[in-house]
């Protein structure tokens, strides 16, 4: 089986940069991904690492080291419109995507 | 491209009765995946269609059922509901899917079921 370990919450101040981390337990493993859901919304693809190392996209990075069996997604220059919870997954066995709890990221002024 | 579209959004029901949610994937996505979202659970799979087969079942009672029809348009049913059925219920697409395989999923906004 498969789980994913990440904080609950995590407050941050607009213009900031902010980590969230994500530990993972596997039988298996193909990579972990990242999505973003805003409240009342659908989660929505962020990013996705299969190896081990950064991966840039804009304002929002994510890193993977295998070894450690350990992710975090950056997201910089932190804006309002980043609130949301965010998931990190990976598939598991038949299962196509095994979530985190999510981490509820709020942003303040 | 059209996204992911899931019908109802919203959906009341009573205890004992059954529920019917449809999901349409984004044009050419073959495989379709099913989750549940509660505060407490959070998401969790329910099942995969590929080819109008069920390919995977995540650990949920049988009152959960699900098709595909060959335009890869899917439903989920969920008879006798209980209060805990009340969720989020997510549908999700992908081109082809399967064990092993990395490819994006691209989320339906859900249909929110309330069993009182």
């Amino acid at each position: 089986g498969q789980s994913l370990e990440q904080p609950s919450e995590v407050t941050a101040v607009e213009g900031a940069i902010v980590q969230i981390n994500c530990t993972y337990q596997t039988s298996g493993f193909y990579g972990l991904s990242w999505y973003q859901q805003h409240d009342g919304g659908a989660p929505t693809f962020l990013s996705y690492n299969g190896l081990d190392g950064l991966e840039e996209t804009g304002r929002f990075s994510s890193f993977l080291s295998r070894s450690d069996s350990y992710g975090y997604l950056l997201l910089q220059e932190l804006q309002m419109k980043d609130s949301a919870s965010y998931f990190c997954a990976a598939p598991s066995g038949n299962t196509p995507l095994v979530f985190g709890k999510g981490t509820r990221l709020s942003v303040i002024a | 491209k059209a996204g992911v579209t899931q019908t109802p959004r919203y959906l009341i029901k009573t205890r004992g009765q059954q529920v019917t949610l449809s999901c349409s994937p984004i044009s050419g996505h073959r495989s379709v995946s099913w989750y549940q979202q509660t505060p407490g659970q959070g998401l969790q799979f329910l099942f995969e269609y590929f080819s109008e087969t069920q390919r995977n079942k995540g650990n949920f009672p049988g009152r959960f059922s699900g098709r595909q029809f060959s335009n890869s348009r899917s439903e989920m049913n969920v008879s006798t509901l209980e209060l805990g059925d009340s969720a989020l219920y997510l549908c999700a697409s992908s081109l082809v899917g399967g064990p092993g395989v990395q490819e994006t999923q691209y989320f339906g906004p859900g249909t929110r079921l309330l069993v009182l």
